[in-house]
């Protein structure tokens, strides 16, 4: 049974640069959230795509963008990074757009200098 | 959006003590997870417990959503324990997960 698979693991941008993080949910899930985890806090929540659409979203700008494909797979795509864009970018998945139960990806740790 | 806060924020154990986790939250929650950071960084859900007590294993977990409050037990603590818990929320007014700071649990040998 795979579980949720994320790519890259690493990443290293300049400031300025875009960047798309990769993912794919666990067997069985249609449902897929991204959240942002700087060193030493908790998750922040970014976005949560269902049915190919985003229905929820956190509090992040606009260069924040996502999309979800047919197989629902997931793309985070952030444009003009800045250097506090520098986190571990983590995927959950989960079922039918629900939040309980998430299963989640090791992660892309993305550096922006 | 609902607060969460987690204590104690840091804790270290000797192998095979027992322990309590606390998580308390300012609203009425319809969705409440305790999750597991491991050093390399893996979340792993250890419950889903929007009330009521479960067990699994060596960890079991209660929530008294009318007090707000959710605690996590780490019984005979193993060096792979290590590592920071969260605890994660979904209120009715605020639909979004939301998750504390966590807890950095040391077990040493």
């Amino acid at each position: 049974d795979a579980g949720v698979t994320q790519s890259p693991t690493h990443l290293i941008k300049t400031r300025g640069q875009q960047v798309t993080l990769r993912c794919s949910p666990k067997s069985g899930h249609d449902t897929v959230s991204w959240y942002q985890q700087a060193l030493g806090q908790g998750p922040q929540f970014i976005f949560q795509y269902y049915e190919e659409e985003e229905r929820q979203r956190g509090n992040f700008p606009d260069r924040f963008s996502g999309h979800q494909f047919p197989n629902y797979s997931s793309e985070l795509n952030v444009n003009a990074l800045l250097l506090g864009d520098s986190a571990l970018y983590l995927c959950a998945s989960s079922l039918r757009g629900a939040n309980e139960k998430l299963f989640f990806g090791s992660g892309t740790q993305l550096s922006v200098l | 959006g609902i607060q969460v806060e987690q204590s104690p924020p840091d804790l270290i154990l000797q192998e095979g003590a027992n322990s309590t986790l606390r998580c308390n939250f300012s609203d009425s929650v319809n969705n409440l997870q305790w999750f597991h950071q491991n050093p390399w960084g893996q979340l792993i859900n250890l419950f889903y417990i929007p009330s009521g007590t479960k067990q699994n294993g060596r960890l079991s977990a209660t929530t008294v959503a009318t007090e707000r409050y959710s605690l996590l037990y780490i019984s005979s603590s193993q060096t792979t324990d290590s590592g920071v818990y969260f605890c994660a929320v979904t209120s009715v007014s605020w639909g979004k997960l939301q998750f504390g700071a966590g807890t950095q649990v040391v077990v040493t040998p």
